[in-house]
């Protein structure tokens, strides 16, 4: 079973700050990582496919980079506003096997 | 393409009883995966399916778990008989290849409860 974490479990943050969180991952036989975002009573909505090391994605105030080398990805959130608050879930692939598996997520709340 | 459709949205059973969740891939997809979520261990993967063949099921819990998935558009989650600690909300997910560089997508789950 591979071992992927998100750091930290939750955040909660004022409407208008920045914020970052990590995901960790093996860095062995790497394909692709993933990010989702998962607002409540809802299901997990695709934001990042990353495959490169050094790749980085942006959708709006939301970006994401790449390190393959090391095993970690971070993803920032410019501007926080109340509607990014969500449970942020990062999901890393491999060659040796053939499903996703998915960190426990990162709960954040921004509060207006 | 209506996604992935997973019925019913909310189940609740006693303990004892058994229950059967089903799924409807989006059409063309040929891998299919039964997550489920909990708040002590997150987003965990049960089973996975290519062309309707059960690939890795080293996620599910234990025998009283089992899944089927008899043609290319359903899926079913069976627990017999259901305990308490069952109670969470099961995904269902297909996407047209297992990770890699293609995402899933999700459907909107179902909430178990066992009371």
């Amino acid at each position: 079973i591979l071992n992927v974490e998100q750091s930290p479990q939750s955040l909660h943050v004022q409407e208008g700050d920045s914020t970052n969180f990590t995901c960790s991952f093996p860095s062995s036989n790497f394909y692709a990582l993933h990010w989702y975002r998962w607002e409540t009573a809802k299901s997990p909505e695709a934001l990042f496919v990353m495959t490169l090391n050094g790749d980085e994605k942006k959708k709006g105030r939301i970006s994401a980079t790449l390190n393959t080398k090391e095993g970690y990805s971070y993803l920032y959130i410019k501007g926080s506003q109340p509607e990014d608050s969500a449970t942020y879930l990062c999901a890393s692939t491999h060659y040796n096997n053939n499903d996703m598996r998915f960190g426990a997520g990162t709960r954040l709340t921004v509060k207006p | 393409d209506a996604g992935v459709i997973q019925s019913p949205r909310h189940e609740v059973t006693e303990m004892g009883q058994e229950v059967t969740l089903r799924c409807k891939p989006i059409s063309g997809h040929d891998y299919l995966f039964w997550y489920r979520q909990t708040m002590m261990r997150g987003l965990e993967l049960l089973i996975y399916f290519n062309n309707n063949v059960p690939i890795d099921d080293s996620g599910m819990p234990e025998d009283r778990f089992s899944a089927k998935m008899p043609n290319a558009s359903f899926s079913t989650l069976k627990i017999q008989p259901s305990e308490p600690r069952d109670s969470a909300v099961y995904f269902c997910a297909s996407s047209l290849a297992a990770g890699g560089g293609i995402g899933y997508t999700f459907g909107s789950g179902t909430r178990l409860t066992v009371v």
